[in-house]
């Protein structure tokens, strides 16, 4: 079955206290690997695109990376302004189609 | 200013009613898509379009309904038929050159 899954559910880190997000995935024929940030009541803001095993991308503390089987979202050195959830999403060939499965996210709260 | 823009940003009705949701882009976006967001959840895909005048039902179209008459907007209808419309509903386009998508600030419907 072609799903997503991210781990863990939820984070707590004191500011300045590095942590990695994982986004694990079992699709066949991955087009890209696809990170946002959502905060509480709005719509999700995309952050990297990924599509190949080996590729990382930058964001001021956030670094992405993707392996052939995960992504990670390295955080460094997070501040409380960090706190939002984090989505990850794959867009893979599906029954002849190009489709995108999301995870159900990582919450993440830094605490000052 | 560019964008994607829902209106409501939250909407109540009565079970029985049939209610619209909007979104307009001025990204000059070809495709445009429509998901649900409940508690627990990835995103589920309702309905997307890829040029004007066509669509296709996503994974749960069921009780819903899309019309796509103009490339800026793309309203969502959902209908009485529709058995747990209460929840989060988020419109996003994507560029046809790239794959990354990206998303309004989303309606909350809550149906009693």
């Amino acid at each position: 079955e072609d799903q997503v899954t991210q781990s863990p559910e939820a984070l707590r880190l004191q500011e300045g206290e590095s942590s990695s997000l994982n986004c694990s995935y079992t699709v066949s024929g991955l087009r890209g690997l696809f990170w946002y940030r959502q905060d509480p009541g709005k719509g999700p803001e995309f952050l990297f695109t990924l599509y190949s095993a080996g590729e990382e991308k930058e964001k001021e503390r956030l670094k992405a990376t993707l392996t052939k089987k995960e992504s990670f979202l390295h955080i460094t050195a997070p501040k409380p302004e960090d706190s939002a959830t984090y989505l990850c999403a794959v867009q893979a060939r599906i029954s002849g189609t190009y489709k995108y499965i999301f995870g159900t996210g990582t919450r993440l709260k830094v605490l000052a | 200013d560019g964008g994607i823009t829902q209106s409501p940003k939250y909407l109540f009705r009565k079970e029985g009613q049939n209610v619209t949701l909007s979104c307009e882009q001025n990204l000059n976006h070809d495709a445009m898509y429509w998901y649900r967001q409940d508690p627990g959840q990835g995103l589920r895909l309702i309905y997307y379009s890829q040029i004007v005048n066509d669509f296709q039902k996503g994974d749960i179209a069921e009780g819903y309904s899309v019309s796509r008459e103009k490339k800026e907007s793309f309203p969502l209808t959902v209908t009485s038929a529709q058995k747990n419309p209460t929840a989060f509903y988020l419109c996003a386009t994507r560029e046809t050159s790239r794959n990354e998508q990206y998303f309004g600030p989303g309606t909350r419907l809550t149906v009693t």
